[in-house]
């Protein structure tokens, strides 16, 4: 069956421009998290999807940072007017319900490089 | 301090050596995930754990809430198992927080 996909898979961008990175979870899967983990760092989590509601935001750095998820499936994080130090590689996973009582399967990651 | 130490943050061992990462937490949890993550970046999740010991193929995790450690043992490592393992912590108030991670490279 498919995994957690994401995309794209790199994205190179000026200081300043907006980005949007995608997730598709795995399908049922109804909790869906956000991660970030910068070069010669540890995982850093951003925010967690229960269904389409986000009970928990407090890891999003700034409020240049924005995620939304439509449908309990699909989500995008948002990342506007980006700064050099957003360069990091993002992780999306999902996990059947959340998030104390489920493994979480990790998608490939977004490699997000800011100029 | 962080809440979640690893070590170590280097290992090296010769194929077919009995490898142990250890894990130490200082925050009250509900769950402990081991993780790892290839060269290439992808991770995959290797168990979540509550209590006791989980065991899957070559490799054995087994946590001590009383001492809020728990330990990933790799039996008969093989080249293959180079990766960074990573230990996680689901706290009281449902966070998953990071260790840093160790760097393992096994040798033929």
């Amino acid at each position: 069956g498919a995994g957690v996909s994401q995309s794209p898979s790199n994205k190179v961008t000026e200081k300043g421009k907006d980005v949007e990175l995608r997730c598709d979870p795995i399908s049922g899967h109804t909790a869906l998290y956000w991660y970030r983990q910068s070069l010669g760092q540890g995982l850093e989590f951003l925010i967690y999807f229960q269904g389409n509601s986000a009970p928990d935001k407090s890891g999003l750095p700034s409020d240049r940072f924005s995620a939304e998820r439509t449908g309990g499936s699909v989500s995008t994080l948002t990342i506007q007017r980006t700064q050099q130090e957003d360069s990091a590689v993002y992780l999306c996973a999902s996990s059947l319900v959340g998030p104390s009582y489920n493994e979480q399967f990790f998608g490939p990651g977004t490699r997000l490089t800011v100029l | 301090k962080n809440e979640v130490e690893q070590s170590p943050q280097n290992l090296t061992a010769q194929e077919g050596e009995f490898i142990t990462i250890n894990c130490s937490y200082s925050v009250g949890i509900s769950a402990l995930h081991w993780l790892q993550q290839h060269p290439g970046g992808g991770i995959v999740s290797l168990f979540m754990l509550s209590s006791g010991k989980k065991k899957h193929g070559r490799l054995i995790a087994t946590i001590n809430i009383q001492e809020k450690h728990s330990s990933l043992h790799i039996t008969a490592s093989h080249p293959r198992d180079s990766a960074v393992y990573i230990c996680a912590v689901r706290s009281s108030a449902d966070k998953l927080i990071f260790g840093t991670g160790t760097r393992l490279q096994v040798f033929p």
